[in-house]
């Protein structure tokens, strides 16, 4: 089974410019979530999507930040502008629709750094 | 608001000890709580599911248990060895279908 899927793996763009990263979730996973992890520190939740709509999007900076997931598969993640602050690896992760096992599997991550 | 905790946040001990990583977390009502393993520079390797209504899962050397009533998990490493090193994260969920709240992690270093 081909695991989460993400790229670019690295990324280093000024500051002010726009970024887009690409995920692509295991087949079958209806959940999809997006998160930021910032060096030394657990990962936080930028966005999750329940097949093509959003389920909770509560901590994404939406002034700067947008994410959609086209067809409930695919999913990618902008930051336009960005800001030195938001030099993180981006993880994504996607889980299955049933219950009871709901495991979650990340991807490898596209480290972005603004210079 | 949920919010998780991991004891120590680094540790360092010889090869073949077992040794104890500790999760704390402050609301019990969860779902189930995860353990994920984290080598730099890469992603997260899921460890172990463990279900709310569930005392412990074991995978090979790993054993973790959950206490839901107290909030706390811990993971159980056995015979440590180099390869182990890495960055162990605990998660925890509230409801079904709702994302994870990740714990800091610990830096974990197994020395030859």
């Amino acid at each position: 089974e081909a695991g989460v899927a993400q790229s670019p793996r690295y990324k280093i763009i000024e500051k002010r410019q726009s970024v887009a990263f690409w995920c692509n979730p295991i087949s079958g996973h209806a959940t999809l979530y997006w998160y930021q992890q910032i060096l030394g520190q657990g990962p936080k939740l930028l966005i999750q999507f329940q097949n093509n709509g959003v389920v909770d999007d509560s901590q994404l900076p939406k002034d700067r930040f947008s994410a959609e997931r086209l067809k409930g598969v695919d999913s990618t993640l902008k930051i336009q502008p960005a800001k030195l602050e938001d030099s993180a690896v981006y993880l994504c992760a996607s889980s299955g629709p049933g219950r009871p096992n709901t495991e979650a599997f990340f991807g490898q991550g596209t480290r972005l750094t603004v210079v | 608001k949920q919010e998780v905790t991991q004891i120590p946040a680094a540790l360092s001990v010889p090869e073949g000890e077992n040794l104890v990583l500790n999760c704390s977390f402050t609301d019990s009502a969860i779902y189930n709580l995860q353990w994920f393993r984290q080598d730099p520079g890469k992603g997260l390797t899921s460890l172990l599911l463990i279900q709310s209504s569930q005392r412990e899962q074991t995978s090979g050397r790993l054993n973790a248990s959950l206490d839901k009533s107290s909030g706390r998990s811990t993971l159980y490493i056995a015979a440590s060895q180099p390869g182990d090193s890495a960055t162990y994260l605990c998660a925890v969920r509230r409801n079904y279908g709702q994302n994870f709240v990740f714990g800091p992690g610990t830096r974990l270093s197994v020395l030859p």
